[in-house]
């Protein structure tokens, strides 16, 4: 299985200020046909997961314009160009390289300094 | 908009099974996938599996290979998820997800696809 690790695992931020995420594959995401296999999800205390980013850099209609994905490989990053309250809970990244056997990283808390 | 419905909280004693539905509101999964994803009590994410109902086609990850089983429903827009030979473990709140298709190949599947709109997740409580 391709295993994933973020770091930092944990993450203090503060309102107005950008943040940044890693994401690190024990195998290289990118597929011959150009796309890296990285989705990004955001799961807010007590709520289901929602989609942020995916192949690593798109980002769905509804999610705003701040947050942005990047690089390629095994080494991505989730960057949010400036904190709101309501960014915080648990980010995850996820590769679909490998099908079926998709795997998450053991995600980052944010949280409010 | 569309939502996604999942059935009730279960309690089940070890060794047998659990069916947990989801019914997509205002929509169908005709022309969607649906993914299975689970999260054990202060846990992070797994993934199980999905379907494509277009093509018919399952997969599952190999973790839960021979115990679980994803279907789709087409005239009901409901897509289900039952887990066999339950055991403790698999305590968890399961969520479903609806994917959106997209004409970029998948690596080892048909066609691409990321999950949009998810569920609210249900409940499985696993207990002697």
């Amino acid at each position: 299985d391709i295993v994933m690790t973020q770091s930092p695992l944990s993450l203090p931020v503060t309102p107005g200020e950008p943040a940044s995420i890693s994401c690190r594959s024990s195998q290289s995401l990118l597929h011959s046909n150009g796309y890296n296999y990285l989705e990004w999800y955001l799961q807010k205390p007590g709520q289901s997961p929602q989609l942020l980013i995916y192949l690593a850099s798109h980002r769905p209609s509804g999610v705003p314009d701040r947050f942005s994905g990047s690089g390629s490989g095994t080494d991505f990053t989730l960057k949010i160009s400036r904190v709101e309250a309501e960014d915080v809970g648990v980010y995850y990244c996820m590769q679909t390289l490998q099908t079926p056997a998709f795997t998450f990283g053991p995600g980052t808390t944010v949280d409010i300094k | 908009q569309v939502q996604l419905v999942q059935s009730g909280a279960e309690v089940k004693k070890p060794g047998s099974s659990v069916r947990v539905s989801c019914k997509a509101s205002g929509g169908s999964f005709s022309s969607y996938a649906v993914g299975w994803v689970r999260q054990a009590p202060g846990q992070g994410l797994e993934w199980m599996g999905g379907i494509i109902s277009v093509i018919d086609t399952a997969n599952y990850a190999p973790k839960f290979q021979g115990r679980v089983t994803i279907t789709a429903d087409e005239s009901t827009s409901t897509a289900y998820m039952e887990l066999n030979s339950l055991r403790s473990e698999d305590t968890a709140v399961y969520y479903c997800a609806r994917g959106i298709l997209t004409s970029i190949e998948a690596p080892g599947s048909v066609y691409y696809y990321y999950m949009d709109v998810w569920g609210k997740g249900t409940t499985v409580t696993v207990s002697s």
